[in-house]
């Protein structure tokens, strides 16, 4: 079936630093993914929708400027969390739509911001 | 936006035991699924509904599209230590709802605990 790859799946950085989330899908061409965030005992809340080839559409109240998100291939799609503070600490998951209403998730990312 | 209101949001139950957890919505939904999430994983689809009053089955687990379009239930029977997780369930609203093309919304999810 339809795999993504999602790396790193932990990572600790220093505040002011930038990190890069990379999802890829494996064996199918994604041309939609989507960046979850999701904390603790909490669901999973969509952060943006990329499309391969175009710009982002960020959910309300996310900022565009502190989460880079770059799709510039079918198989490839980053987060980049620029200047990151300990509140962005959190779990980001990916998804990549592999059919009309049918997707597939990422494993997630831990990221800690010290 | 869309909301799903999910519940319960925990349960403790014996191991051997039925477990049944349901969805539901003030608004129409195009689409029903049902995810399971496990500690520092992402969530991974169980079952998925398309049509109202759909019923599914995926071995101990049985999921139905209510009639109405607004509420799904999952069941699972028979429970066993490795159903322990979060599950969570989605679906998608109608095109001209507001929601963005071929988003899903999530409820808040039901955290299984089982014990042995």
């Amino acid at each position: 079936g339809a795999v993504v790859s999602q790396h790193p799946s932990r990572v600790i950085c220093k505040s002011g630093t930038s990190v890069k989330i990379e999802c890829r899908s494996l064996d199918f061409q994604a041309t939609t993914m989507f960046w979850y965030r999701q904390f603790p005992k909490q669901s999973l809340m969509l952060m943006a929708t990329s499309n391969e080839g175009s710009k982002a559409t960020y959910e309300q109240g996310v900022e565009k400027d502190k989460f880079l998100i770059n799709h510039a291939s079918l198989t490839l799609s980053t987060l980049t969390v620029t200047s990151a503070h300990p509140e962005d600490s959190s779990f980001y998951i990916c998804s990549a739509r592999v059919s009309k209403y049918g997707y597939t998730f990422g494993s997630g990312t831990r990221l800690t911001v010290v | 936006g869309q909301q799903l209101n999910q519940s319960p949001q925990s349960m403790f139950i014996q191991e051997g035991e039925d477990v049944s957890m349901n969805c539901t919505s003030s608004s129409i939904f195009n689409t029903w699924l049902w995810y399971k999430q496990e500690p520092g994983e992402g969530p991974v689809l169980l079952i998925a509904l398309y049509k109202a009053g759909e019923l599914t089955s995926n071995g101990r687990l049985t999921a139905q599209f209510g009639i109405t379009r607004k509420d799904s239930f999952l069941n699972i029977s028979a429970s066993i230590p490795s159903d322990v997780g979060i599950y969570f369930c989605a679906g998608h609203p109608p095109p001209n709802s507001g929601a963005g093309s071929y988003q899903l919304t999530f409820g808040k999810g039901t955290k299984l605990s089982v014990i042995p």
